[in-house]
């Protein structure tokens, strides 16, 4: 089976911060990987598809990069409402889901 | 709207049984593999298994925890997932998502239902 780690497992930083969350996989995933961001008492919602794919209505201040084992997620300009837990999941073969970043402000 | 509504959760004791149901809407729903994500208390995203669409063959994968004991099964003329669970431990007290893939890789989330295992 497919590991995923993500680093760091927690962030503090400050309103306008530029923030980077790193996605590490067992083996090679092509570019078989999302990214989600989980609200406190809310429910996952996709931001980033198939590496680098903004899903429709997500801010541009979101993007994603990466192939193969190494991914990265940024967020330009952090802003207050960003505050949650992002996952990483890759899709192939099976699904697996990071074990989450927690953002703080 | 992708819309996925969860049934069927509740208290069950250790070793039992419960089945899960998920109605799902505004997509069309037999094109779309689906899944079962959970999430203990507190705890991040676990993957439980999906179904593919019976054009990509229907067959179900599992997570390790889960296999042998959870089977998934769709009926897409009632546009609904299922998610049974039997031999049931405390260790599968979680959320659980129902999430469609009705485009691609992309997975979409329900409100999710709570199953509580425990004496």
């Amino acid at each position: 089976d497919i590991q995923m780690t993500q680093s760091p497992s927690s962030l503090s930083a400050s309103v306008g911060d530029r923030v980077t969350i790193t996605c590490r996989a067992s083996q090679d995933i092509n570019k078989y990987l999302n990214w989600y961001q989980q609200k406190p008492g809310k429910v996952p919602k996709v931001l980033i598809y198939d590496a680098s794919k903004l899903e429709t209505g997500v801010p541009s201040r979101f993007s994603g990069s990466g192939s193969g084992t190494d991914f990265t997620f940024t967020i330009s300009s952090l802003q207050p409402e960003d505050i949650g837990t992002y996952y990483c999941e890759q899709h192939d073969p099976g699904v697996t889901f990071g074990p989450g970043t927690k953002v703080n402000i | 709207e992708v819309q996925a509504v969860e049934s069927g959760g509740g208290l069950v004791k250790p070793g039992g049984s419960l089945r899960l149901s998920c109605a799902a809407s505004g997509f069309i729903f037999s094109n779309a593999w689906m899944n079962w994500v959970r999430q203990a208390p507190g705890k991040g995203l676990e993957w439980v298994g999906r179904i593919k669409s019976k054009t990509d063959g229907g067959t179900t994968d599992y997570a390790a925890p889960v296999k042998g004991r959870f089977t998934i099964s769709r009926d897409d003329s009632k546009n609904t997932l299922y998610l049974q669970m039997n031999s049931l431990k405390t260790e599968d007290t979680a959320v659980y998502y129902c999430t469609p893939q009705p485009f691609d890789s992309r997975i979409y989330w329900g409100q999710g239902t709570l199953v509580t295992v425990s004496t």
